[in-house]
């Protein structure tokens, strides 16, 4: 099974900021790998397919980037709608998400 | 908009079966395939399994394929998810969640349902 893990577990972050989250494969996955935001008591959202294509509707201050098995989402100017709880998945084989990663008001 | 409406709340005991239903377009049905995704209280989310409708063809995580069964029923558009020998560490959110393609993530999810095994 393909593993996969996310750091920082939370994340204190400011409005304006600028923050990353980072996830890891345990092993290669080229490029399939998404992005998803997560609020309490909701379902997640689908944010980014295959590193970095985002879906429609999401706001171009979120990117994602890497290949193999390091990947990067990174926030631009941070939102107050932004504040929730990202996971990382991979769909090379099968599907397996990151433990999460919280961002959190400073 | 591509809508997928499961079924309500469930408290089981430890040991008993529990089956969800989420119910889709004909569209999705034809089109999609369809996964379950639980998440248990204060965790992260665990794929279960995935269906493609159209064929009935199944793959599950190795980690509860002993357990786990899903099926769907052409006649009403709906896909089941059952889970068999519950354990109080099944208690979770319970989502589907569609995908157009292996090539995306899942880009449709239903509300969930929440799962509760308690003795």
């Amino acid at each position: 099974d393909i593993q996969m893990t996310q750091s920082p577990p939370t994340l204190s972050a400011s409005v304006g900021d600028r923050i990353t989250i980072m996830c890891r494969a345990s092993q290669n996955i080229s490029r399939w790998l998404a992005w998803y935001q997560q609020k309490a008591g909701t379902a997640p959202k689908l944010l980014i397919s295959e590193v970095s294509i985002l879906e429609s509707g999401v706001p171009s201050r979120f990117s994602g980037s890497g290949s193999g098995t390091e990947f990067t989402l990174t926030l631009n100017s941070l939102q107050p709608d932004d504040f929730a709880t990202y996971y990382c998945q991979q769909y090379h084989t099968f599907w397996t998400f990151g433990p999460g990663t919280k961002v959190e008001v400073k | 908009q591509v809508q997928m409406v499961q079924s309500g709340a469930e408290v089981q005991k430890p040991g008993a079966s529990v089956r969800l239903s989420c119910k889709t377009s004909e569209y999705v049905f034809t089109r999609y395939y369809l996964n379950w995704v639980r998440q248990a209280p204060g965790e992260g989310l665990e794929w279960v399994g995935m269906i493609i409708p159209s064929s009935g063809s199944t793959t599950y995580t190795q980690r509860l394929q002993d357990r786990v069964t899903i099926t769907r029923d052409t006649s009403t558009t709906t896909v089941h998810m059952e889970l068999s020998g519950l354990k109080s560490e099944d208690t979770a959110v319970y989502y589907c969640a569609t995908g157009t393609s292996f090539y995306t993530g899942f880009e449709n999810w239903g509300l969930g349902t929440l799962v509760t095994v308690s003795s």
